[in-house]
């Protein structure tokens, strides 16, 4: 079974600080990692992912993203945040292969202030 | 240009009714999922489609709920018989044979 946890449901930064959004997963096989972005009323868009290649994942909008084994960590980070990057985050694993079933974490809100 | 198209983007049922939510991939894909996420929760995995047959399903995905492909086209999720706890997001999802699936931008339903 799979699992992720998002730890902190709401982040809040300043527009220009770094941003950073931790995901920790459990997978009994090596995991394929995803962060999704959700803007309000519209649907899941691709961030990165991480597919067994390199550690470090870079992805749209200026995120990207490091897979710790060790730390079964994920953490997705921006150096400076924009207030076009307030949306909702998601974190997701899945065991890869042809079957690419999607577990979610359940979220976490960014809030970027001006 | 989306991966994925979703019909209706919004829909409104009485409670007892059946819905019919609709995918429409742009091009060729081979697998298909549903998920829904319940307003303030998580996104959950409802199904996954391949070959024409249901390859994976969670608990939530009980009689009530079907899928299937009448076209070869469209991908169709059908509620029999919706309760008001169905109401929620439910995004349709593409893949091939890489490891990204494309998700839709989702069909609010809400159920009165």
């Amino acid at each position: 079974a799979q699992s992720v946890t998002q730890l902190g449901s709401h982040v809040s930064v300043s527009e220009g600080a770094l941003v950073l959004l931790r995901c920790n997963y459990s997978s009994s096989v090596p995991p394929y990692l995803f962060w999704y972005v959700q803007y309000p009323n519209q649907g899941l868009q691709l961030l990165l992912k991480y597919t067994s290649a390199a550690t470090l994942v870079k992805g749209i909008n200026g995120f990207e993203a490091e897979f710790k084994k060790s730390e079964t960590s994920f953490h997705l980070t921006k150096p400076s945040a924009h207030m076009s990057d307030a949306a909702e985050y998601f974190c997701a694993v899945t065991r890869g292969g042809s079957n690419y079933k999607l577990t979610f974490g359940k979220g976490t809100l960014l809030t970027v202030n001006p | 240009e989306p991966e994925v198209t979703q019909t209706p983007s919004h829909q409104v049922t009485q409670m007892g009714q059946e819905v019919i939510l609709r995918c429409v991939p742009i091009s060729n894909h081979l697998y298909f999922y549903w998920y829904r996420q319940i307003l303030g929760q998580k996104v959950e995995f409802l199904v996954s489609f391949y070959n024409n047959e249901i390859s994976e399903k969670s608990e939530i995905f009980d009689d009530q709920f079907s899928v299937e492909r009448p076209d070869g086209s469209n991908f169709t999720l059908k509620i029999r018989s919706t309760k008001l706890e169905d109401s929620a997001m439910y995004f349709c999802a593409i893949s091939d044979r890489s490891t990204e699936a494309f998700f839709g931008q989702g069909t609010r339903l809400t159920v009165v």
